[in-house]
């Protein structure tokens, strides 16, 4: 079946950085892109940006511009995310999700969720 | 960025009840709004695309409306595992996919 499987928490200091993967399978990975999707606790959710499987064009948003980076590996049909210089305010559980191109994107199908903590 | 404001925030409802959230973005998206259900501790689920599409697998209970800058989504008779957390989103501006704050759909 289609699903995203993204790697275990994670626990950093701040000042660290942190690497996500999200491993695809059931479908062509290259055909669709992935955002990233992060949720502090008790909070909404946040979209980080995005990255096309085909070509890594990646649009990351504003407020992470500098310290986040995407990439994937066709060879393994994994997306990451990177996130660096990591602070207390980025504790939160971290989403893949697949998009699916509809009027505009959906994101139609997500992973699991990966907890990253930052604390000293 | 397109702000995107959900009212309520959070609404008390009984089994049967027939329930509707609001979304309404800072400009004109077109049709280009998507609606997620999340339940604690898991990853939120599609719902409803442009507007007004129903996801496949998702009960014929759930639909959206709307177009321009005001969105439903209608819950016509709700079902004890409704009982969640909804988000919309605009995929409008590529630069930035926003998503409203959240309604809390609680048991009356």
């Amino acid at each position: 079946q289609v699903q995203l499987v993204q790697s275990g928490a994670e626990v950093k200091k701040p000042g660290a950085s942190v690497k996500v993967s999200c491993k695809a399978s059931g479908y062509t990975f290259t055909s669709y892109g992935i955002s990233w999707v992060r949720q502090a606790p008790g909070q909404g959710l946040e979209w980080m940006g995005w990255i096309s499987a085909y070509n890594g064009n990646t649009n990351y948003a504003q407020k992470l511009q500098g310290r986040v980076t995407m990439t994937t590996d066709t060879s393994t049909s994994t997306a990451y995310m990177e996130l660096r210089s990591l602070r207390s305010d980025d504790t939160a559980v971290y989403y893949c999700a697949r998009e699916a191109a509809v009027a505009g994107i959906a994101f139609d199908i997500w992973g699991q969720g990966t907890m990253v903590t930052v604390s000293s | 960025d397109i702000q995107m404001t959900q009212s309520p925030s959070s609404l008390s409802a009984s089994v049967g009840d027939r329930v509707t959230i609001t979304c309404r973005a800072s400009q004109s998206i077109s049709s280009y709004l998507n609606w997620y259900q999340q339940k604690p501790g898991k990853a939120p689920k599609l719902l409803i695309y442009a507007a007004s599409s129903l996801q496949s697998g998702v009960p014929s209970r759930f639909s959206g409306s709307g177009s321009g800058t005001d969105f439903t989504l209608t819950i016509s008779s709700l079902q004890p595992e409704d009982f969640a957390t909804y988000y919309c989103q605009q995929s409008y501006s590529t630069l930035s996919y926003t998503f409203g704050q959240g309604t809390k759909l609680e048991i009356k």
